[in-house]
Order: structure tokens, then C-alpha cells, then sequence
């Protein structure tokens, strides 16, 4: 696998379901990211991960629980979503300078949730 | 706070049309400036990274330009082909770090 992977590809859950996101970057990054996007917005930075330590945190509501165990994969844990949260959940990973300085984001394919 | 704008929302032009795509952003102390493509339901590609101190950069028959002082972007498509339907992105970073703001985007469309 090259790039940046997301499974599941879709997923639809009902709202006291539990399920977990997955995304697993192969290009040696150290930086790592879940953006959120909904019909008709912007695409949404909801957490950053730089070199393992959660950065940022945009308000994000608790039912959304990410998990970085090491620098090429990332989770989004999802408990008692709302049907609102039906969005595109996209990963992405970049090369982050001691300066803070960013490259290039390289993005997932996504995964499509669907909140019943 | 820093806001990214994109204007057309959406496009549409024959097979083989030079377009311009516009990014504008309100804070001009940018570290750079992304373009991403993005093909419907699917993740973004990255098109061309431009940094603070360039003035345009080049990728075959794309060409983006900056012009921080204005605050503002283009793309640039030259002899456009069905194959570039999709929405372009623009993304500037958050502060000076690398935390990107998107634009709503412009949906192309290119018709043969």
C-alpha cells in the first residue's frame, strides 16, 4: 500500500452504535489529520497530531474520540453520534519542520458515514 | 481570523477553454498556499503548492499564481479536457503553521 489508506471505505451506523475509523499513512510523516466534510461546508480541521501529541482540537464534540499510537496511524473513535454527523471523514498526513512550517498534505480516499 | 474564499462556485466550459480559477484568503501573512483537486466522493489530490516568497508555480497545464499583498490566488487551465472535472481546493495555513483552512471550492465542469 502507498499513500495514505482509510478503512472503512463506508460506513453506516445508527446512533447508539460504537465504531472506529482507521487511517494508516506509508509515506514516513510526522504529522497527522482528521478533517470533516459536509455538504455544502468547508472542509473542516477537526484534530491535528504532530509527532504523536494531539495539537489540535477545533471544538470538536466528545463523541468523537481520536487515538494516535504511533506516527503512521491514526483513529476516530465514534460513540452516539447524531444523524448531523453524516459527513465525508477524510485523513491526511504531511512533513512538519521544527519550525512548524508544513509541506504538502497527501489525503485518504475517505470514508462516508451515514448516521441513521 | 484568517477566511478563504473561492469564486466561482461552480463552472462550466466547453472542451479546450483556457479557465481561472480565484482563491481569496483575509490574512495575507500566509506560510503558503495549497491547490487540491478532488473527484466526487473521493479523497483530495494535492495540484500545486506555492510558497510566501514565490510568485507563481508550474505543474503541466496548470499554473498557480499568488500575490500575497492582495490576498488573493488564481489557477490557471490551460486547454481544459473533460478529465479536469472536478472541484478545486484552495488552502491557506492557519497562522504560520500547518493547520490548513479550505475554501468552499469551485466545481468544474468540462464538456467534450
Amino acid at each position: 500500500e502507498t499513500g495514505v489508506t482509510q478503512t472503512p471505505r463506508h460506513l453506516v451506523m445508527g446512533m447508539t452504535n460504537k465504531k472506529s475509523l482507521k487511517c494508516e499513512q506509508h509515506l514516513g510523516h510526522n504529522a497527522m489529520y482528521w478533517y470533516k466534510q459536509s455538504a455544502k461546508k468547508p472542509l473542516e480541521l477537526m484534530f491535528v497530531y504532530n509527532f504523536k501529541e494531539q495539537t489540535e482540537n477545533n471544538s470538536v464534540p466528545s463523541r468523537f474520540s481520536p487515538e494516535c499510537p504511533n506516527s503512521s496511524h491514526l483513529f476516530l473513535h465514534l460513540h452516539t453520534l447524531q444523524p448531523e454527523d453524516s459527513a465525508l471523514y477524510l485523513c491526511a498526513s504531511s512533513q512538519v519542520g521544527t519550525s512548524g512550517g508544513g509541506d504538502t498534505q497527501y489525503f485518504g480516499p475517505g470514508t462516508r458515514l451515514t448516521v441513521l | 481570523k484568517q477566511e478563504v474564499t473561492q469564486i466561482p462556485a461552480a463552472l462550466s466550459v466547453p472542451e479546450g477553454e483556457n479557465l481561472v480559477l480565484n482563491c481569496s484568503f483575509t490574512d495575507s501573512a500566509i506560510y503558503n498556499l495549497q491547490w487540491f483537486r478532488q473527484d466526487p466522493g473521493k479523497g483530495l489530490t494535492s495540484l500545486l503548492l506555492i510558497q510566501s516568497s514565490q510568485r507563481e508555480q508550474t505543474s503541466g497545464r496548470l499554473n498557480a499564481s499568488l500575490d500575497k499583498s492582495s490576498g488573493r490566488s488564481t489557477l490557471y487551465i490551460a486547454a481544459s479536457q473533460p478529465g479536469d472535472s472536478a472541484t478545486y481546493l484552495c488552502a491557506v495555513p492557519m497562522d504560520s503553521s500547518y493547520k490548513l483552512i479550505f475554501g468552499s471550492g469551485t466545481r468544474l465542469l468540462v464538456r467534450p
